[in-house]
């Protein structure tokens, strides 16, 4: 089982919609957590940090379950800027981030 | 506007020939990591360092990769020999350890081994 699972999509959404990813982890002594995004042939980039009381940017909304060990990426109000690919990304021991293999958004008019 | 930097953009080389990539972390980040990214794996952590030590690089084949950080501005990866499997993208990114989880990462070297 891979440390740190995503459903790859594509999910397919039309411009305004609402979107959610879910990202499943495997160690439960996993202590911070995070969204980055990737554009295509562009580096990640941080979006935003996952809190255990879940936190709100915008029209984006992360949200962790430690019990069930996922964490989630909600998007309102899908803009066609937000097409790209979700990575979710997990630190354990001695902070090693491990990322998962990210969810393919794209946003059509 | 402070970024990472990474060395070459684009490189095709044949099966057997040693190459380098070379990274400069932004000034004044402590750590420094090295991930490859292929459509199948997605990003894998090859190595990383903090303060210039190597922390963990369980990640990277040993008999054929080698990182290093000769100093605080330059980190390298060395892949010696090259083969068709090693064609990716080599992410290098840095950060602070205080302020884990969020990495700078640079645009990337994209490997091709014919």
């Amino acid at each position: 089982r891979k440390e740190v699972e995503q459903d790859p999509g594509p999910f397919n959404v039309p411009e305004g919609a609402t979107v959610a990813f879910n990202c499943t982890y495997s160690n439960s002594a996993s202590q911070s957590f995070f969204w980055y995004r990737q554009d295509c042939r562009k580096e990640p980039k941080l979006l935003m940090s996952v809190y255990s009381s879940g936190n709100e940017d915008g029209r984006f909304t992360a949200q962790l379950n430690r019990a069930s060990q996922y964490i989630s990426l909600l998007i309102r109000d899908s803009k066609l800027s937000d097409s790209a690919t979700y990575l979710c990304v997990v630190t354990g021991t001695a902070s090693k981030l491990t990322f998962g293999t990210g969810t393919r958004l794209q946003v059509t008019l | 506007d402070a970024r990472v930097t990474q060395t070459p953009r684009d490189k095709v080389t044949e099966m057997g020939q040693e190459v380098t990539m070379r990274c400069q972390p932004i000034l004044g980040h402590n750590t420094v990591f090295w991930y490859r990214q292929t459509m199948m794996q997605g990003l894998e952590l090859l190595a990383y360092f903090r303060n210039r030590a190597p922390l963990d690089d369980s990640g990277m084949p040993k008999d054929r990769f080698s990182a290093e950080m000769p100093d605080a501005t330059l980190a390298t990866l060395k892949i010696q020999p090259s083969e068709p499997r090693d064609s990716a993208v080599y992410f290098c990114a840095s950060g602070l350890s205080q302020g884990i989880g969020e990495l700078f990462f640079g645009e990337g070297s994209r490997l091709t081994v014919l």
